[in-house]
Formats: structure tokens, C-alpha cells, sequence
């Protein structure tokens, strides 16, 4: 079956650059998630998107901007990178109601 | 404030030697509580969803159950493969977000 994928899994930047995260949810999903995991924590809640709206907000740094498409992928944008930012992104899908949400495979940042 | 608190932090048992974890919560209202599992450096993989007290769920060696303030996943004669960091996360009645306790470290000796 397919899964929700992510690219690219590993990614290294400098401070103060750049990075952007891309997501491809499961088809016919229409709900997207973006989450933060550091080292050793629990994955954080960013934001989300149904039908190419923002539907919830959470811990995203204001140097973080998100965006659905309108073929459903989504992409994360980080900005004056730092190297606290270094973690583990995941992105996840569902349906309308998220009674059941999947996970992708994670994309490792390392800010240098 | 929505809370999720597993335990215990970190377990360790012997091939065939059941147990169980625990997911204590404090939400406004309770739209859906779910469990995965998460290898070192993976994605979170979808376990189960439990949405009202007293409902319960089975996969393979995996038993959840729910009641009003806590979940409990039943892990009968684990194998070494179910080694695992094992999450819970709530979702609130108001939000499709998941809001996630810091997991149980598991860890299954042959």
C-alpha cells in the first residue's frame, strides 16, 4: 500500500540558510500534518492543512511557513535556519476526521 | 491543557513475559486516542485508534484498551521484534492535532 512520502530524508544546511521539506500524502488523503521531533522527545505538533487551508496551528516558529498544493502535497519552509531546528520533521496524512493518521518516513535536518 | 503522560518510561522484559503500558490523559473532549510504534529513526507506525471508554482492540501480540482517563496496551509473550519505542497520543474534540506522551522504551530480551 502506499505511504505517505517525504523528501528529502536527509538534509544538511549552515545556519541562517534555507531548507525546504517536501510531503506527499497517501492518495486520496486530503489532510496534512507537519511534526517536529528532536532527539530523544516526542514528535511536536507544527501545523496543518485540509483542502489546501490551514486548519491548526501549533508550536511553529514564525520562521517556519507551511503550504498544501492543490494536488494535496505539501511543503514546509524554514527560513534563517538555526541549530536548534536540527530534528527529525515527519509529515502525516488522513482523511477529513483523522480517525486514522499515517506517518512518513521523516526528514533529518542538521543545521550546521 | 491537554496532557498525555505514558509509563512507565522505559521497560525491559523476557521473550514470552507479557506486560503492559499505560497512557494517562487529560483532554476537554476525547475525539480519539491512538497508539504507534516508532523504530529508532522512523516514522511513527499506526497501531490503533480508540474513540470511547470500554472499547477495545487486538493486533497480532498488541491489546488496547480504554477507559475514561487512561489506555492501556497489553503486550502478550513479546518477541525480540517488538522492541520499540511505543507512543500515545490523544486528539481533542476541538483539533485534528495529535498530542503525544514521550513514549515507553521497550525492550524484549530473547
Amino acid at each position: 500500500a502506499a505511504g505517505v512520502i517525504q523528501s528529502p530524508r536527509h538534509l544538511i544546511k549552515e545556519k541562517r540558510e534555507t531548507a525546504t521539506l517536501k510531503c506527499y500524502p497517501i492518495p486520496r488523503h486530503d489532510t496534512v500534518y507537519w511534526y517536529q521531533q528532536g532527539p530523544g522527545q516526542d514528535p511536536q505538533f507544527l501545523i496543518s492543512f485540509y483542502e489546501k487551508m490551514q486548519s491548526d496551528k501549533g508550536s511553529i516558529p514564525d520562521r517556519f511557513s507551511a503550504q498544501q498544493f492543490s494536488d494535496y502535497h505539501s511543503e514546509l519552509n524554514m527560513s534563517s535556519l538555526e541549530l536548534g531546528d536540527s530534528a527529525l520533521y515527519f509529515c502525516a496524512s488522513s482523511l477529513k476526521g483523522g480517525n486514522t493518521i499515517y506517518f512518513g518516513e521523516g526528514s533529518w535536518l542538521t543545521v550546521v | 491543557e491537554d496532557q498525555v503522560t505514558q509509563s512507565p518510561e522505559a521497560l525491559r522484559l523476557q521473550e514470552g513475559e507479557s506486560s503492559s503500558l499505560n497512557c494517562s490523559y487529560t483532554v476537554s473532549g476525547l475525539r480519539g486516542l491512538f497508539w504507534y510504534r516508532q523504530d529508532p529513526g522512523k516514522g511513527p507506525e499506526f497501531l490503533f485508534t480508540l474513540y470511547s471508554a470500554g472499547e477495545e482492540k487486538e493486533k497480532e501480540r498488541l491489546k488496547a484498551t480504554l477507559t475514561k482517563k487512561e489506555s492501556f496496551l497489553h503486550i502478550t509473550a513479546p518477541k525480540p521484534e517488538d522492541s520499540a519505542t511505543y507512543l500515545c497520543a490523544v486528539q481533542a474534540d476541538s483539533s485534528y492535532k495529535l498530542i503525544f506522551g514521550s513514549g515507553t522504551r521497550l525492550l524484549v530480551r530473547p
